[in-house]
Formats: structure tokens, sequence, C-alpha cells
């Protein structure tokens, strides 16, 4: 079984500053992890997903996230927040063979202020 | 082209009623699954298909029936609805099991 935790269910960053959301997740098989965004009204865009590969993962929007296996984690980074960076940011988990579900997270609502 | 597409987009209803979502994807994709997102925005998933099969089927009232015509379409069809069934519904689809694209989502609202 999976499960996802996502620290914070608000995070307020100034235009500009570092954007890092967490998410810790809890798998009894390796996992495939998942960042998805949801504009306003919107469906969710996929930002950046790790299946195995490099374990530093390459996002749209220059967001990207690190999975880490001994901590369990797989936070999400941006350098710099941008007004349009604003959004619902859910984290993902699922097992890696076969047919398999998303499970997500709670959500976490990122909020710029200028 | 919208890739995966939902409709209606919104939906007002009567308790009691029963409606239909539908969902229509070009990406070519094998699989399709429908997820409820609550009032909280938490997503939870509910089926999925595989080439027109059931594959996963989530504790989900039987007043809920998934409908797959073909590999490109899957439709919800929700009868006797209820206040509790008020939230976003969103259609995905994936191809490789791993990437699953989503749709824009259906917006049910029973009063």
């Amino acid at each position: 079984a999976q499960s996802v935790t996502q620290l914070g269910s608000h995070v307020s960053v100034s235009e500009g500053a570092l954007v890092l959301l967490r998410c810790n997740y809890s798998s009894s098989v390796p996992p495939y992890l998942f960042w998805y965004v949801q504009y306003p009204n919107q469906g969710l865009q996929l930002l950046l997903k790790y299946t195995s590969a490099a374990t530093l993962v390459k996002g749209i929007n220059g967001f990207e996230a690190e999975f880490k296996k001994s901590e369990t984690s797989f936070h999400l980074t941006k350098p710099s927040a941008h007004m349009s960076d604003a959004a619902e940011y859910f984290c993902a988990v699922s097992g890696n063979t076969g047919f398999q579900k998303l499970v997500f997270g709670t959500g976490t609502r990122l909020l710029v202020s200028p | 082209d919208t890739a995966v597409s939902q409709t209606p987009k919104y939906l007002v209803t009567q308790m009691g009623n029963d409606k239909s979502i539908k969902c229509e994807q070009n990406l070519g994709h094998d699989t399709m699954y429908w997820y409820k997102q609550d009032s909280k925005k938490f997503l939870k998933i509910m089926f999925s298909y595989n080439n027109k099969e059931l594959i996963i089927n989530e504790t989900v009232p039987n007043r809920f029936s998934p409908k797959s015509p073909d590999k490109a379409h899957l439709n919800l069809h929700i009868n006797s609805l209820e206040l509790g069934d008020s939230a976003v519904y969103f259609c995905a689809s994936s191809q490789d099991l791993k990437t699953q694209y989503f749709g824009p989502g259906t917006r049910l609202l029973v009063l």
C-alpha cells in the first residue's frame, strides 16, 4: 500500500523567494512519485515525475524535486517564485509495476505575494 | 486539440436524479481513470479501465457505474444522486501506466 503526506496545507512566499513544498511517502514497493499542479477551476497538470531513473528530477516551469529513499521524501523546489506559481500542488505515489493507482496527498496551496 | 476532454464542465441537479459524465481522450492511450475531488481538494481514484476492461474498482457505491464503449471513452453514470456526491470528477488517461494525463474536470453540484 502507498500513502503520501504533504506537510503544510498552505505555504506563503514572496515573489523571488525559494519555494519548498514537502512530500513524504510510504510504499511497500519501489515507488513512482509525481508532482501535479492545479490552477483554480482547472484540471491537474504534471510538473515532474520520478520513475526510478535519476533521483534529481527537473520539471516544467523551473521546478525540480529530489527523491531521497533514506528520508522517504520527494520535496518540490523552485529557486525563485513567480506570481504565476500560485496554485494547489499535489504529490502522488504509485507502485512501479502493472496496473497501479495514483495515491494523492492532501495538497499544498502555494501563495505568492508581491 | 484537447487531449482529455470531459462533458459537461458543470452539472447542477437535484437529489435523486440520474446523470452521466462523459470522457474522451485522443492520445491513443489504453488506460483510463475516474477520480473524485471532494470539497477539501482531496483526490481519490474511483475506477480504472484498460482496453475497455475494468481493472481498478475502489470502494465506490454501486450507484456509480463506469462504462467504456471503446478505449478512447470512459463514461461515468451516477444513479440516485445524493448531496455527498457533490464534487469535482476528473477523468485521466495513461499509456505507460506511469504518467496520467487529466481532463479539466466536471463540477457536480447536487441540490
